[in-house]
């Protein structure tokens, strides 16, 4: 079974600097999809980011940007420039291929906490 | 485009009473998921739809709990007769079909349940 690990259950940076937050998962699919989602205190779940598998090159939106390693099954999200408004949780999310059995379920990290300090 | 809507934003209702959360999908996405929150459990799914039709049950705590989705426009999770421990913030997502590539999933603003 999938499953998505999030090591660091809270964060804090400084407003203008540079932050990682790491993700690590466990499967055994050769592709497959990867995401971030932040849900700020206002409790909205928004998307940041998605990965596929089969790309080698790192999705970047932004000031978001992932560093996704495929061998070591890790999917770490760099905050550039951080701002007071990226405050919020943050949660790394994996999904089967959708040639896979109940593909479109999402297996989710427990989350990570970041706040970012004026 | 309008996202994902659900209703209402907030219930507060006693024990024993009966609750319907309702949600609308993104129009053109065939798959529906219902999630639930607490500070305890973290993010949880209780159910998800593809086409209309229940694929996943597994997360549905109990029998308590039923959810429908008679329509691709609209889905109802409904709780009878519902209890504290129910409370939380509910959460309806809805995504497009992966066979044309990454689909992520689009929350809704939630349904933040209190259960007296």
């Amino acid at each position: 079974a999938q499953t998505v690990t999030q090591s660091q259950p809270e964060m804090s940076v400084q407003e203008a600097e540079t932050v990682t937050l790491s993700c690590t998962y466990d499967t055994s699919e050769n592709n497959y999809y990867l995401f971030w989602y932040k849900q700020p205190p206002s409790r909205q779940m928004i998307l940041v980011i998605r990965q596929e598998a089969y790309k080698q090159q790192n999705a970047t939106e932004n000031r978001f940007s992932v560093n996704f390693q495929k061998a070591a099954k890790s999917f770490s999200l760099k905050i550039s420039d951080s701002q007071l408004g990226d405050t919020a949780m943050y949660f790394c999310a994996f999904m089967k291929p959708h040639n896979a059995g109940n593909n479109r379920k999402l297996i989710w990290g427990l989350g990570t906490s970041l706040a970012v300090n004026p | 485009d309008a996202g994902v809507i659900q209703s209402p934003r907030h219930e507060v209702t006693e024990m024993g009473q009966e609750v319907t959360l309702r949600c609308k999908p993104i129009s053109g996405h065939n798959s529906l998921f219902w999630y639930r929150q607490t500070m305890m459990r973290g993010l949880e799914l209780l159910i998800y739809f593809n086409n209309n039709v229940p694929i996943d049950d597994s997360g549905m705590p109990e029998d308590r709990f039923s959810a429908k989705m008679p329509n691709a426009s609209f889905s109802t999770l409904k709780i009878q007769p519902s209890e504290p421990r129910d409370s939380a913030v509910y959460f309806c997502a809805s995504s497009g079909d992966p066979s044309r590539g990454n689909q992520p999933q689009h929350f809704g603003d939630g349904t933040r349940l209190s259960i007296l």
